[in-house]
């Protein structure tokens, strides 16, 4: 069955840097788009990132773009968001999920991550 | 960006109710629009997508409509485990997908 499980998350200070992991398993990893979506604590879902299949093509939202990097190695089956100059705002649990086959909906999420940007 | 409204922002209802959460997009998406359901501490699963097709697994009671800007999710007869936070989202412009802000609803 199709698993995504993320890690990664911690507390880091101000500024600081943390890079996400999705491990995918249960499909064919390399032949899917790949997104990361947040939510702070109490809020709704924010997309965040988004990675074409064969890692050809990246897009951000505004809020991160230029301080995440999204990223996929197809040969581990692992998706990652780098994450730099964090700030307060980026405080969220952080899910991977992926596309369906012949719409833009997410059929399978991770379970989440927790970001927790704090001095 | 395609901005997504959801209304109401919550709703308290009773075991067996029928209740309706409406969302509306900023521009016409077509069907490019998709449900989610979220409980506590758990992450978002997919109910309906194409505005009105039915995820498989999804109870029947769940049903979706519209297409261009207004959207709507009927859920006919309410279920102890319906009690949960439910997101619209479009997809239309790909792939800088939009939810809607959530509709909680709540037992009364």
């Amino acid at each position: 069955q199709v698993q995504l499980v993320e890690s990664g998350g911690g507390v880091v200070q101000p500024g600081g840097s943390l890079r996400l992991s999705c491990a995918a398993s249960g499909f064919t990893f390399s032949s899917y788009g790949m997104h990361w979506v947040r939510q702070a604590p109490g809020k709704g879902l924010e997309w965040v990132a988004f990675i074409r299949y064969d890692g050809s093509n990246k897009y951000y939202a505004d809020s991160v773009k230029g301080r995440f990097t999204i990223s996929r190695d197809n040969s581990k089956n692992t998706l990652y968001l780098q994450m730099n100059s964090l700030r307060a705002e980026d405080t969220a649990v952080y899910y991977c999920a992926k596309c369906t086959v012949t719409t833009g909906a997410f059929d399978y999420w991770g379970q989440g991550t927790l970001v927790t940007v704090s001095s | 960006a395609i901005r997504m409204t959801q209304s109401p922002s919550s709703l308290s209802a009773s075991t067996g109710d029928r209740v309706t959460i409406t969302c509306r997009a900023s521009q016409g998406i077509s069907s490019y629009l998709a449900w989610y359901q979220q409980k506590p501490g758990k992450a978002p699963k997919l109910l309906i997508y194409a505005a009105s097709t039915l995820q498989s697994g999804v109870p029947s009671r769940f049903s979706g409509s519209g297409s261009g800007t207004d959207f709507t999710l009927t859920i006919s007869c309410l279920q102890s485990e319906d009690f949960a936070t439910y997101y619209c989202q479009q997809y239309y412009s790909y792939p800088l997908y939009t939810f809607g802000q959530g509709t909680k609803l709540e037992i009364k």
